[in-house]
């Protein structure tokens, strides 16, 4: 069964304090892994798109690993402002999208 | 340039009544998907358009059905409600295909009561 897993469900860091969030997927064939930012009383935003193992992206503090089971959205001395839900997608081949349950962050002052 | 608009933003119906929402793309995008977000299970894919075809659909009731316009405007219908059927629903587009990834509207926040 295809499925979309990530972890923590939550987390909590300081200021400064460097972690990664984790989505592991289960897909017959992968055309492609999106993470998403989502804020309360919002609608998701775009943040990356990976399509193959060994590809990253950057933005600002945030990173974006791939391999064949799982993708990390590292960050990187993090801000308040980075307190957000963050979402992890995956099309599969046979042109379905299954999102995570997501990874609530909370960066504390 | 205009992000997605759905409309409207809140919406309260009685268990039984039907509804339909609006969505309205980015300018240029032909396709537009609908997902419905609750706490417990997260996005769920609802349907998708594209030139006015359903190219997909996800694992919903009939209940739930959607069109597109020729304007790529889109609009969802949910019939006979449940109680269930409380949640956010988002409305999403993309320029061609969906492997691009999607802009999010904000969401339509429907209660049924």
């Amino acid at each position: 069964e295809d499925q979309v897993t990530q972890s923590p469900e939550a987390l909590r860091l300081q200021e400064g304090e460097s972690s990664s969030l984790n989505c592991s997927y289960t897909v017959s064939g992968l055309r492609g892994l999106f993470w998403y930012r989502q804020d309360p009383g919002k609608g998701p935003e775009f943040l990356f798109t990976l399509y193959s193992a060994g590809e990253e992206k950057e933005k600002e503090r945030l990173k974006a690993t791939l391999t064949k089971k799982e993708s990390f959205l590292h960050i990187t001395a993090p801000k308040p402002e980075d307190s957000a839900t963050y979402l992890c997608a995956v099309h599969s081949t046979g042109n379905q999208f299954y999102f995570g349950t997501g990874t609530s962050l909370t960066v504390i002052p | 340039k205009a992000g997605v608009t759905q409309t409207p933003r809140y919406l309260i119906k009685t268990r039984g009544q039907q509804v339909t929402l609006s969505c309205s793309p980015i300018s240029g995008h032909r396709s537009v998907s609908w997902y419905q977000q609750t706490p417990g299970q997260g996005l769920q894919f609802l349907f998708e358009y594209f030139s006015e075809t359903q190219r997909n659909k996800g694992n919903f009731p009939g209940r739930f059905s959607g069109r597109q316009f020729s304007n790529s405007r889109s609009e969802m219908n949910v019939s006979t409600l449940e109680l269930g059927d409380s949640a956010l629903y988002l409305c999403a587009s993309s320029l061609l295909d969906s492997i691009y990834g999607y802009t999010f509207g904000s969401g339509t926040r429907l209660t049924v009561v």
